[in-house]
C-alpha cells in the first residue's frame, strides 16, 4: 500500500523568491517513482517533475527541483524564482511497478506579486 | 496528437438519474486511469483498466459505479441512481504503459453536480 502526505494545506511566496512544498510518503514497494503534479484554475493536471526512487540525484526541471530523501521517506519541491504563473494547486504523487498514481491531498500556491 | 479527451466537462443530474462519463486516451495509449477529486482535495484512485480490461478496481464503490474500456470506443465511467455525494470531479488519465516511470496524461475532467 502506498500513503502521500502534504502537510502544508496552503503556502504564499513573493515574486521571484524561493519556495518548498513539502511531501512525505511510504510505501511497501521497492521500486516506485514519484512526482509532483500542478493543477491550475483550469483544473488541467500538469506534470511538474518526476523522481525514480532507485535514482540518487535530485531531479531538476529548470526551476523545479527536488529534495528526495530516501531514507527519510521526503520528496519536496523547490521552485526557484517564482512567477505568478506558478500560483496553482501542488500534488505529490507516488507509482509503484504496475500500480495507479496515489495522490497527496494538495497545497495551494499564493504567488503574491 | 490530441491529448486525453473527456467529455461532457460539465453535467448536472438529479438524484436517481445516470451518469455516463467518456474519456479518449491519448492516440496509442491503452492504459487509463479515473480518479474522483472531491472540493480541496487531492485525486482519489478509482479503477485501471487496459484494454476490455479491468486490472484494478480497489478505488470503486461496490455499488452504482462500473467502468469499462472496450476494444473499439473511448473509456466509460457510470455512475447509476446518482446521489448528492456523487458530485465532484472526475478525471481519466492515459498512459502508454502501466510501468511506473511512464507518465500519465490526465484529462480536463468532468464536473458532476446532482441535484
Amino acid at each position: 500500500a502506498q500513503t502521500v502526505t502534504q502537510s502544508q494545506p496552503e503556502m504564499s511566496v513573493q515574486e521571484a523568491e524561493t519556495v518548498t512544498l513539502s511531501c512525505t510518503y511510504d510505501t511497501s514497494e521497492s521500486d516506485y517513482y514519484l512526482f509532483w503534479y500542478k493543477q491550475p484554475p483550469s483544473r488541467q493536471m500538469i506534470l511538474v517533475i518526476r523522481q525514480e526512487a532507485y535514482k540518487q540525484q535530485n531531479a531538476t526541471e529548470n526551476r523545479f527541483s527536488v529534495n528526495f530523501q530516501k531514507a527519510a521517506k521526503s520528496f519536496s519541491l523547490k521552485i526557484s524564482d517564482s512567477q505568478l504563473g506558478d500560483a496553482a494547486m501542488y500534488f505529490c504523487a507516488s507509482k509503484g511497478g504496475n500500480t495507479p498514481l496515489v495522490f497527496g491531498k494538495g497545497t495551494r500556491l499564493s504567488v503574491i506579486a | 496528437n490530441a491529448g486525453v479527451m473527456q467529455n461532457p466537462r460539465h453535467l448536472v443530474r438529479r438524484r436517481g438519474q445516470e451518469a455516463r462519463l467518456r474519456c479518449s486516451p491519448m492516440k496509442g495509449h491503452s492504459h487509463v486511469y479515473w480518479y474522483r477529486q472531491l472540493p480541496e482535495e487531492g485525486l482519489k484512485f478509482m479503477v485501471y483498466l487496459q484494454k476490455e480490461n479491468i486490472i484494478d478496481e480497489s478505488g470503486m464503490p461496490k455499488e452504482r459505479f462500473s467502468a469499462e474500456f472496450p476494444k473499439e470506443g473511448p473509456s466509460i465511467l457510470r455512475i447509476q441512481q446518482v446521489v448528492r455525494g456523487d458530485s465532484a470531479a472526475y478525471f481519466c488519465a492515459s498512459s502508454l504503459r502501466g510501468l511506473g516511470n511512464t507518465e500519465a496524461f490526465f484529462g480536463q475532467g468532468t464536473r458532476l453536480t446532482v441535484v
